[in-house]
């Protein structure tokens, strides 16, 4: 069992649409970031969240940390065939910098 | 500037052979992590230098894995004898400092294929 459960796994969807990804712990984490990582490439950083309940917004894009800090989402609004690629969430549990990676949704959009 | 250099990108050799991988940080940064990511999965912490220093190593199968950075710069990370099991990406990643919040910056892998 992964610390950092995320789903769904896979999800593919036609442009436009509008979709959600999970990242669920019963750990609490001091911080949690989320990455995108392209076929070939290292992950790159989309956001960190530090807060309980703060929700940051980056384009079509909007991540919410969860009250407890156990748990976050991801919304892409109006999905363009950009966006796909795998989409991983990643902890830290305490205040060093050792992050926890979640096993990832694979997204995919079609035009 | 440049960003985390890794090489070789791709490498396929037969089990109980022997494998490096070299990863070059960005410039100025302190800290140093190497991971493996299997197929379908997020990346998974094998080890994390603070300059020159290891300073968590607990997830690297000492058996047969070894890893160094002289200088606290470079890094090469090596496996021998390489297994079946072994076949995944290795990513290396560097940031600033080891201290919570600072952003880590992942190089291209090297993709292992052991037959």
């Amino acid at each position: 069992t992964q610390l950092l459960e995320q789903s769904p796994q896979f999800l593919s969807i036609q442009e436009g649409e509008n979709l959600t990804v999970y990242c669920n712990s019963s750990s609490v984490f001091s911080s949690l970031q989320w990455y995108r990582q392209e076929p070939g490439e290292g992950p790159v950083l989309l956001v960190t969240v530090v807060t309980g309940g703060e929700v940051k917004k980056l384009k079509r894009l909007t991540f919410q940390f969860g009250d407890a800090r156990k748990d976050s989402s991801l919304h892409i609004t109006a999905a363009q065939p950009g966006d796909t690629g795998l989409y991983l969430c990643a902890g830290a549990l305490s205040a060093g910098n050792m992050l926890t990676f979640g096993g990832g949704t694979r997204l995919m959009v079609k035009p | 500037e440049a960003g985390v250099v890794q090489s070789p990108r791709y490498k396929i050799i037969e089990k109980k052979q022997p494998v490096a991988f070299w990863c070059n940080p960005i410039s100025g940064h302190n800290t140093l992590y190497w991971y493996r990511q299997n197929l379908g999965q997020g990346p998974e912490l094998l080890i994390r230098y603070e300059n020159e220093e290891a300073v968590d190593d607990s997830q690297l199968p000492k058996d047969r894995f070894s890893a160094e950075r002289l200088k606290g710069v470079d890094s090469t990370l090596k496996i021998q004898p390489a297994e079946l099991g072994d076949s995944a990406v290795y990513l290396c990643a560097s940031s600033t400092s080891g201290s919570r919040q600072e952003t880590q910056y992942f190089g291209p892998g090297t993709r292992l294929l052991v037959l």
